[in-house]
């Protein structure tokens, strides 16, 4: 496995803020770090990447401190099709860890 | 975006016999492609990494006369499940590199061996 951390799961409601932590004690340099989305039976979607500080897009934000030991990934108001396994890796390691089950209730 | 097809997106086959999986990159090159492998409720674990035009590079434990990985074209990596076994049934997922925002998955192949 990948030497990324990230929590088991998670269950949260539709319209919260959903922060997923992801630790990466061991990254490079030149590494970027990106976060996946994955749905049973489907291959891995890409969500956001980012270096440092804050990467936002339509879906999501990437929080990256400046020791780029961590990165949270931050769903805003997510809803019931949010629910899915998510994943952090680095660009240079492509080897998954555990990913996050995160389960979002009615 | 970039888009990876795989193809079949399912396959049956019996004991013994050898399938193969293949994954194309569409509209980009990709000189390098990984190929893992899921079961449920798991992670994915990477088996190999293709590279084009060279030699796959395995992962430990990983058998590489079992999985054949071909990497022929910059568009075009296979997988063959040889001899495959009901142990062998699972999620097959290629990915490739994609050079604007890291890499991109196909959609997977599941695999059973009756």
């Amino acid at each position: 496995l990948a030497k990324t951390t990230q929590p088991i799961s998670m269950d949260s409601y539709e319209g919260q803020e959903v922060n997923i932590t992801c630790s990466h004690n061991n990254i490079a340099t030149n590494d970027y770090i990106t976060w996946y989305q994955q749905f049973p039976s489907q291959g891995p979607r890409f969500i956001i990447q980012g270096y440092k500080t804050k990467v936002t897009n339509e879906v999501a934000s990437l929080f990256i401190p400046a020791d780029r030991k961590s990165s949270t990934l931050s769903l805003p108001r997510v809803s019931l099709s949010d629910t899915a396994v998510y994943y952090c890796l680095y660009n240079n390691d492509m080897r998954f860890g555990a990913g996050t089950r995160l389960t979002v209730k009615p | 975006g970039a888009v990876v097809s795989q193809h079949p997106s399912w396959v049956i086959c019996k004991s013994g016999t050898s399938v193969k999986i293949e994954c194309r990159s569409l509209d980009f090159q990709a000189t390098t492609m990984f190929w893992y492998r899921q079961f449920p409720k798991q992670s994915l674990m990477l088996m190999a990494t293709s590279n084009e035009g060279s030699k796959a590079t395995y992962e430990q434990g990983v058998e590489k006369d079992k999985f054949l990985i071909n990497h022929a074209s910059l568009t075009l990596s296979t997988l063959t499940v040889t001899s495959a076994h009901p142990e062998d049934s699972s999620f097959y997922i290629c990915s490739a590199e994609w050079p604007v925002d890291g890499y991109t998955f196909g959609s997977g192949t599941r695999l059973t061996v009756v």
